[in-house]
């Protein structure tokens, strides 16, 4: 069975602070990594990664996948309290069914 | 992903009662799927629906769970004879479309059983 695993679980930081979060993963037949964040509902997605070493980004948000670690990063720098929330990692690889394979979670605390 | 439409946001119900989660895609999304969050937990998935058709249930509970995506209204993920195990975060999510193979979820139905 498919396996995402996430680390730190959770991690306090200051505003301004730069923080790396860690998925990895134990899937056959890869296909795609994604990042969401989940605050109080819905998870939101972030990014969807399939190639390895291609850096996706958006504003202060980056992630990147390491096939032959299998693990991708996200990175979050100058951290404000609106980013406060869990970063979800999945792998989309099962089948032709789409369906997600979650990790447990990074809970992101970052204090003013 | 404020597109998906989950209802009810919230659910109370006794032990033994039926709940019924209630769910319409994005505009536009054919395939449908259902995941659970359990306190503390990741999103563990459950099923996943095509209009009219299951087409991958291994999350599902054997027992008192089904879910359905009638040709025309939302999908409904129906718990029977509710037990205190089942109070959790209900998500639908919805994929296909011009949003292609990204899936997006709704707010969640958070159930709990007392």
């Amino acid at each position: 069975e498919d396996k995402v695993v996430q680390s730190p679980l959770s991690l306090v930081v200051h505003e301004g602070d730069t923080v790396t979060l860690n998925c990895s993963y134990e899937v056959t037949n890869f296909r795609s990594l994604l990042w969401y964040k989940q605050e109080k509902k819905a998870p939101t997605f972030l990014f969807m990664l399939t190639s390895s070493g291609i850096e996706k980004k958006s504003g202060r948000l980056s992630s990147i996948l390491d096939k032959k670690e299998l693990s991708s990063i996200l990175n979050i720098t100058a951290t404000q309290t609106g980013d406060s929330a869990i970063y979800l990692c999945a792998d989309g690889t099962q089948g032709g069914s789409e369906k997600l394979v979650f990790g447990k979670g990074t809970k992101l605390t970052v204090n003013p | 992903n404020a597109g998906v439409m989950q209802n009810p946001r919230h659910l109370v119900r006794r032990r033994g009662q039926e709940a019924r989660l209630r769910c319409s895609p994005m505009k536009g999304h054919s395939h449908v799927y259902w995941y659970r969050q359990l306190p503390e937990e990741g999103l563990k998935f459950m099923v996943y629906l095509q209009k009219e058709n299951i087409i991958d249930e291994s999350g599902m509970p054997k027992e008192r769970f089904s879910a359905e995506f009638p040709k025309e209204g939302p999908s409904i993920l129906r718990i029977q004879q509710v037990v205190r195990g089942d109070s959790a975060a209900y998500f639908c999510a919805s994929t296909g479309g011009k949003t292609g193979n990204t899936i997006y979820f709704g707010e969640g139905s958070w159930l709990t059983v007392v």
